[in-house]
């Protein structure tokens, strides 16, 4: 089937570790993003790729990195520098140039 | 800054009444506008907007968008329990960036 995973679905880190977070997608797409979304809050743009070895940064991308060195995969790494990590992290997909974007189940991250 | 407003934040009604969503948006380089349904997890995909005063219609959703103004709207009408969600609306840039709204919460009682 094709689609969009994320893994793992629920992450517990120490504070001041670092965690990667990954996006898988098998829908050929070129276009790729990670999202992160606060309890009872919409979707904030952290980072996005519209091509392989290329990304933006989006409206918080501060304390996150990434990489995309194949079309398929767009991990996600949340760095000690990122004071409040605790959220749940979203990773999408689409086509270029195209409206629609597809989703992945999110990874509920907590750092205790 | 691109910034997506959706009004009102939540909402509570009861089953049978209609609904109507607001989202405004501020950005540069506007491509289409898109809406999404939020369940549990992962958004699923309403709508997509591009051209002024075209009304899109899924069974009881509609939505329509106005360039001019810089706004949508959402319409849900005979609101049933199963359209309590979490309503997203996004603005697609030219330059493949996605900017979503707040979201508005929408609870339906029985």
């Amino acid at each position: 089937d094709g689609g969009i995973t994320q893994s793992p679905k629920y992450l517990f880190r120490k504070e001041g570790q670092n965690v990667t977070l990954s996006c898988e997608q098998n829908l050929n797409h070129d276009a790729m993003y990670w999202y992160r979304q606060d309890p009872g809050q919409g979707l904030r743009l952290i980072y996005y790729s519209q091509i392989v070895n290329d990304f933006q940064k989006g409206d918080i991308a501060e304390g996150y990195s990434v990489s995309r060195e194949k079309k398929e995969s767009f991990p996600l790494t949340v760095t000690s520098a990122q004071k409040n990590p605790t959220a749940f992290y979203l990773c999408a997909s689409r086509k270029q140039g195209a409206g629609e974007a597809f989703f992945g189940q999110g990874t509920r991250l907590t750092v205790v | 800054e691109d910034k997506v407003v959706q009004s009102p934040l939540s909402l509570v009604v009861h089953e049978g009444d209609t609904v109507t969503l607001n989202c405004s948006y501020e950005v540069t380089n506007f491509r289409s506008l898109l809406w999404y349904k939020q369940e549990k997890k992962a958004p699923t995909f309403l709508f997509m907007l591009t051209s002024s005063g075209i009304e899109k219609k899924s069974g009881r959703l509609s939505s329509i968008l106005d360039k001019k103004e810089l706004f949508s709207i959402l319409n849900i009408t005979a609101t049933q329990t199963g359209d309590s969600a979490v309503y997203l609306c996004a603005v697609d840039l030219y330059g493949n960036k996605l900017v979503f709204g707040a979201g508005t919460i929408l609870r339906v009682k029985s």
